[in-house]
């Protein structure tokens, strides 16, 4: 058990909609990392966030955001769902924002768009 | 084009071999990281090396960084099949914010 809490696990959704993914990280970790892992891309980095600000952004879609609470739990947003959303989503937390530190990632979210 | 380079994408042995499997790039990194996943789960890390031609070992798993910090390469003697899953390279692009995973090597021990 990494200490990093994801809900849900599973989620099952039609073209269109919208859902949110919630993260929790270890105790202690202030840096909150999103990652979209499918079979022809791999894991590709989506966004960071340190102590509630945006650290750094990779390859996130326009129709997603993301957002970290004062309380440091993390929310990824995706809207306007389509066919190739389709993924395994990860939540990972580190203590540090730099790159190099250990990360800690989340069981995911299975997301199907139906 | 993937910045870290995994192969094999697949291996395939019978346990109580042995596998080697390799991460490469035309970067420089200051650090590289690997971690195993499981079906079904989130990866973990296994272990970070940092100076070029450092070798660490964790049980039957030895790792090295090359010497000019642009590869590395995992080694599992005697695999069981507790090694299956899919082993994942990772460094920072720079001494920043953003690390990048290679696609991974999917290992499959039989017994």
């Amino acid at each position: 058990d990494s200490g990093v809490t994801q809900t849900p696990k599973h989620l099952i959704t039609a073209t269109g909609q919208r859902v949110t993914l919630r993260c929790s990280p270890r105790s202690g970790d202030l840096s909150v990392y999103w990652y979209q892992q499918s079979l022809d891309q791999g894991l590709q980095f989506l966004i960071q966030y340190y102590n509630g600000e945006e650290r750094a952004k990779g390859n996130i879609l326009e129709r997603f955001s993301a957002q970290q609470f004062p309380d440091l739990h993390s929310e990824l947003n995706l809207s306007s769902l389509e066919l190739g959303d389709s993924a395994l989503y990860f939540c990972a937390s580190s203590v540090a924002p730099q790159a190099g530190n250990p990360l800690y990632f989340g069981p995911g979210t299975r997301l199907t768009v139906t | 084009t993937q910045l870290l380079e995994q192969s094999p994408q697949f291996l395939s042995i019978q346990e109580g071999e042995n596998l080697t499997v390799y991460c490469n790039s035309s970067s420089v990194f200051s650090s590289l990281q690997w971690y195993r996943q499981e079906p079904g789960e989130g990866p973990v890390l296994l272990v970070t090396v940092v100076t070029g031609g450092e070798v660490k070992k964790l049980k039957r798993l030895t790792f090295q960084f090359g010497d000019a910090r642009k590869d590395s390469s995992l080694h599992i003697t005697a695999a069981q099949t507790g090694d299956t899953g899919l082993y994942l390279c990772a460094g920072p692009r720079r001494l920043g914010y953003k690390l990048s995973f290679g696609a991974g090597t999917t290992v499959t021990v039989r017994a």
